[in-house]
């Protein structure tokens, strides 16, 4: 059964720390893997990845796929407060599977 | 244990017609969203309920839609006068704490 696996569930650090989100999957038809911030309730897409190997960067934020491991990290580094949310793994394939997300908290 | 459900899995109506999307919650969840996916658009947030709290329907495009979520459980979502662009999949999602537990939507298409 297709699913995505999100890891840690949650996390507290502190400012100016950085700190690595992993999603893993196992899918069929794989189609592309999208990372969403969530504050509050509404979700804001960060980066959608299909390449592997290819990182890509949006300020202090990064993220990178493995298609041979099924897996895929989201860095922030130099962290600030704004950046505490629950961050989503999406992967599509045949349709659209979620993670149940991990809850980032930055404290000051 | 059984997941989130939701039903149809797919739904094709004609425009101006009523539509109604169910969701199945996992037992004891207290949190319920509602999301929708359009093709080219990102995960869109709709309403969400929470307890016996007013729901944050912060996220409705309009009037057509509304839900509401009976007995702290089972949510149904309505669109009224469907017009093309509400096809989208509709996603539920249940929660306990901040975990997010989606279903697997249904997919609406408005002819």
């Amino acid at each position: 059964e297709d699913k995505v696996v999100q890891s840690p569930l949650s996390l507290v650090v502190h400012e100016g720390d950085t700190v690595t989100l992993n999603c893993s999957y196992e899918v069929t038809n794989f189609r592309s893997l999208l990372w969403y911030k969530q504050e509050k309730k509404a979700p804001t897409f960060l980066f959608m990845l299909t390449s592997s190997g290819i990182e890509k960067k949006s300020g202090r934020l990064s993220s990178i796929l493995d298609k041979k491991e099924l897996f895929s990290i989201l860095n922030i580094t130099a962290t600030q407060t704004g950046d505490s949310a629950i961050y989503l793994c999406v992967e599509l394939g045949n349709q659209f599977y979620f993670g149940t997300g991990t809850s980032l908290t930055v404290i000051p | 244990g059984a997941g989130v459900s939701q039903s149809p899995s797919n739904k094709v109506t004609e425009k101006g017609k009523d539509v109604e999307l169910r969701c199945d919650p996992i037992s004891g969840h207290t949190a319920l969203y509602w999301y929708r996916q359009s093709l080219g658009q990102g995960l869109e947030f709709l309403i969400y309920f929470q307890g016996n709290s007013a729901p944050d329907k912060s996220g409705l495009p309009s009037d057509r839609f509304s839900a509401e979520r009976t007995g702290g459980s089972v949510s149904t979502l309505t669109i009224q006068r469907t017009q093309q662009e509400d096809s989208a999949v509709y996603l539920c999602a249940s929660s306990y704490s901040h975990e997010q537990y989606f279903g697997p939507g249904t997919r609406l298409t408005v002819t």
